[in-house]
């Protein structure tokens, strides 16, 4: 299993709203990541987990809450979010520098609108 | 984060012909990866040549690597309509979790 798979693949959403984006990978990959993608740019780090713990969080507004309750598991959770943060939300997972350098593996995305 | 510069910006050629991209990056780097985006979709992995490698090949995709220039180029020959999509360099530095990306070249094949 070389998937990574997240959930939904489309989201709409007020700027009252609370949702969560989901991701799930089985490769037992323990480095996790949150990109945010613009169109026509390069995708943008949010967030790196480790071995289940934040690693790295790149000054990204708290509007975007981190999870990873598990070593197959990330969420993403959004809570009164602006329009600006339209975007295709990506997850990746690879295996930790300790457990030797690989590509990263990326999900299909969900393609968050803001109203 | 973004490490450096990819050209062209957008390519656009005859189905059959070879594609050459570039990436220049500016730290010093671990390996160097090449990725597939189809619009909207998730990045594929295509290619990933380390530092004291030169040159790698994988079916129609050719990287070379020169670490004195800090720049990589990516070909594919006999381009194809499936093709079609937005390439990204990405660099990984020494004990690092991050990838570095290049800003993209959009690749248009005609049929």
């Amino acid at each position: 299993d070389t998937e990574v798979t997240q959930t939904p693949k489309h989201l709409v959403m007020g700027m009252t709203n609370k949702k969560s984006l989901k991701c799930e990978q089985h490769m037992g990959h323990r480095a996790m990541y949150w990109y945010k993608q613009k169109a026509k740019k390069p995708p943008e780090l949010m967030f790196v987990y480790s071995y289940e713990k934040l690693s790295i969080n790149e000054s990204v507004p708290s509007r975007f809450s981190p999870e990873c309750p598990n070593s197959s598991l990330l969420n993403l959770h959004l809570h009164a979010l602006q329009p600006e943060d339209s975007a295709l939300y990506l997850c990746a997972s690879r295996r930790t520098p300790g457990q030797g350098v690989t590509e990263a593996f990326f999900g299909q995305g969900t393609r968050l609108t803001v109203v | 984060s973004q490490q450096g510069e990819e050209d062209p910006q957008a390519l656009s050629i005859q189905e059959g012909e070879n594609a050459t991209m570039n990436c220049s990056y500016k730290t010093s780097i671990n390996n160097l990866q090449w990725y597939r985006q189809n619009s909207g979709r998730g990045l594929v992995h295509l290619i990933l040549i380390r530092s004291n490698e030169r040159e790698k090949h994988s079916g129609r995709l050719r990287v070379t690597l020169d670490t004195s220039k800090k720049s990589s180029s990516l070909l594919i020959t006999a381009s194809r309509a499936a093709d079609t999509a937005s390439y990204f360099c990405a660099t990984l530095m020494d004990s690092n979790y991050q990838l570095i990306w290049g800003a993209g070249t959009k690749l248009i094949i005609k049929p």
